[in-house]
């Protein structure tokens, strides 16, 4: 089951903050957040296991909800070099991978 | 970190033809390695999972007679499109996953498939 993120696309100015949010319909064992730029494969940011886990630095941070079917992926004072497309991966306990549907990020000056 | 190769970058066939994309883990080994496609602006579906030594998985609408998949060691995955058309042109993507437990996916660069 294909994870859903939203917003589907969000436009920024340099320094200001976006969340982005990644559903499962039933919960999940793990979360997965990566960065794609255009023509690149895409770069792991950070990976979530634990219900109720919050990780990452003071610019990029990622939240498990507790019941761990919902992360959100925090980006604060963004950065030109921010700009691309936001995936979230999820794993079922039935070690299923599966990608979701992408957030394109573009930071304007 | 850990590096995984994928092999053409770029390839441009002829409809009809068979090409063959490898993915190697170059400085761990991966008992997993996944099978991805993308169209244009579009997510990253997972074709099939690769465990060495036994059969891929594949997913659901993904036929395993056209995508041949070979997890042959630790190292090395391969996946063959058959008998390829143009609407099998997409960026082809593997991850691996290390042997030593870490949940992390590592990427390899991609491959382009062109077929004219």
């Amino acid at each position: 089951q294909q994870p859903v993120q939203s917003p589907q696309a969000v436009i920024l100015r340099e320094g200001e903050d976006a969340v982005i949010n990644c559903s499962s319909s039933k919960a999940l064992y793990s979360v997965h957040w990566y960065r794609q730029k255009h023509g690149e494969a895409p770069v792991f940011l950070m990976i979530l296991l634990k219900g109720g886990e919050q990780k990452g630095h003071e610019k990029i941070s990622a939240s498990f909800n507790e019941k761990k079917q919902q992360s959100s992926l925090y980006l604060t004072a963004s950065q030109l070099s921010y700009s691309g497309t936001y995936f979230c991966g999820t794993e079922d306990t039935g070690n299923q991978f599966y990608f979701g549907t992408g957030t394109s990020l573009t930071v304007i000056p | 970190g850990a590096v995984v190769s994928q092999h053409p970058s770029r390839v441009i066939c002829k409809s009809g033809t068979s090409v063959k994309i490898e993915c190697r883990s170059l400085d761990f080994q991966a008992t997993t390695m996944f099978w991805y496609r993308q169209f244009p602006k579009q997510s990253l579906m997972l074709m099939a999972t690769s465990n060495e030594g036994s059969k891929a998985t594949y997913e659901q609408g993904v036929e395993k007679d056209k995508f041949l998949i070979n997890h042959a060691s630790l190292t090395l995955s391969t996946l063959t499109v058959t008998s390829a058309h143009p609407e099998d042109s997409s960026f082809y993507i593997c991850s691996a996953r290390d042997i030593q437990g870490s949940y992390e996916q590592y990427f390899g660069p991609g491959t382009r498939l062109t077929v004219t």
